[in-house]
Formats: C-alpha cells, sequence, structure tokens
C-alpha cells in the first residue's frame, strides 16, 4: 500500500537553531502535502498546504517564516522550524495525497508516522 | 464555519464490551467523512470512511455510519479488544483531495 515516510521521528534541538523535517510518499507521487502539528492530548491542527511547484498555503496564525516549507518534487516536502524555541515543541504530522492517475487511489490522503520535536 | 465534534474522553472500557464514540460534524457542503486511528507513539492510520449519505464504513470490526439527517458519523464496535486502546479521530472533508479537518479525538483504553 501507500507510504508516506517522515524522518526524522523523533529529534531533539537546542533553543535557537533550526532543524529540518523531511517528509517522502514512498510509491506515488505525491501532488499536494498537508503539515499538521498537534499538541499534547489534542487533535491535529493544520498548518499549511503544500502544492509542488508552488508556494505553501499557511493557515492564519501559522508563521510562515518561522516554519518553512519546501516541496520540491513530487515525492518530497520539507518543514524547516527555524530558530525553535521551547513552545514548538510538538508533534508533526505530514500527509500526502496521490495524483490523479497514480497507482495508489487517486484524491486519497496517506499519513506519515509523525515527528517528535523537543526543543531544549 | 466547518468543524467536526466527537465525545469527550477517556473512554474506559473492559474487554468484549461493546463501544461508541459519537461525532457529529458542521459543513457548508456534502463531506466525506473518515475515522482515524492513532497508536501511542505513532501517525494516524485510516480506520474507515464513508463519502455520501446513508454509507456505512467498516473495517476491523468497526462500523459507522453517514447520518446526513442528523449529521452524525458515530464509531461502534460490538466487542473491544485490548489491542484497540488508541485515539481516535473523526474528521471531514469537503472536497476530495483537500486538507481533512479533525475533531479532538477521543482516548480509549480497553482493559482485560
Amino acid at each position: 500500500g501507500a507510504v508516506v515516510s517522515q524522518h526524522p521521528s523523533r529529534v531533539i534541538c537546542k533553543s535557537g537553531t533550526s532543524v529540518k523535517i523531511e517528509c517522502r510518499s514512498l510509491d506515488f507521487q505525491a501532488t499536494t502535502m498537508f503539515w499538521y502539528r498537534q499538541f499534547p492530548k489534542q487533535s491535529l491542527m493544520l498548518m499549511a498546504t503544500s502544492n509542488e511547484g508552488s508556494k505553501a498555503t499557511y493557515e492564519q496564525g501559522v508563521e510562515k517564516d518561522k516554519f518553512l516549507i519546501n516541496h520540491a518534487s513530487l515525492t518530497l516536502s520539507t518543514l524547516t522550524v527555524t530558530s525553535a524555541h521551547p513552545e514548538d515543541s510538538s508533534f508533526y504530522i505530514c500527509s500526502a495525497m496521490a495524483g490523479q492517475g497514480s497507482s495508489t487511489s487517486g484524491n486519497t490522503i496517506y499519513f506519515g508516522e509523525g515527528s517528535w520535536l523537543t526543543v531544549v | 464555519g466547518n468543524s467536526v465534534t466527537q465525545m469527550e474522553g477517556p473512554v474506559t472500557l473492559s474487554e468484549e464490551a461493546f463501544l461508541t464514540i459519537n461525532c457529529t460534524y458542521t459543513a457548508t457542503g456534502y463531506p466525506s467523512l473518515f475515522w482515524y486511528v492513532q497508536y501511542p507513539g505513532e501517525g494516524l492510520q485510516l480506520l474507515l470512511k464513508a463519502t455520501k449519505a446513508d454509507d456505512k464504513g467498516s473495517n476491523k470490526g468497526f462500523e459507522a455510519t453517514y447520518r446526513k439527517e442528523t449529521t452524525s458519523f458515530h464509531l461502534e464496535k460490538g466487542s473491544v479488544q485490548v489491542s484497540d486502546s488508541a485515539v481516535y479521530f473523526c474528521a471531514l472533508t469537503l472536497q476530495a483531495g483537500t486538507a481533512l479537518i479533525f475533531g479532538k479525538g477521543t482516548t480509549l483504553s480497553v482493559s482485560s
């Protein structure tokens, strides 16, 4: 079945540094990827929608300069948390949508395993 | 706006008990409805879905029926197992391929 892989699964970084999280679609081309953030015991909050080759669309309240999203290819999107602070510590989950004509179910959304970010 | 409301947890059951997790939605159009499950420390897995009114999604003994008249998509299972312990999210999308809107999640804890 379709697989979306995130890396790293866990990362600890120092306050003030930047950290990059990768989201890859392993067996299909993803025209659209979504980035969510999940606080402990809470729901997933959509951060941004990224389409390959264009700028990401950020949800209201999400700082685009802090959470840089790049969707450089049909199989890879990256989320970079710049100048991280302890309040950025969270579980970040990406999801990817298979494009039309894909061998997987078109327009179906598949989720990555998530990445735990801890800023110390 | 569009939103999903789930019953608050945690839900604590004994093995083989009947499970119901309520989910209602508000949507401007005709959404597709989903249930996702998240096991501890993992990402989300699609459990089941329904794309139109009166559709019943089912998987692994779980069922949910899309009820347009009550704007609901309640999750049920006749006999839960310890391995069903997880967080369950109800979600909707208004257009195929657009971002999912999630409920807050309901934690299910099943004891033997």
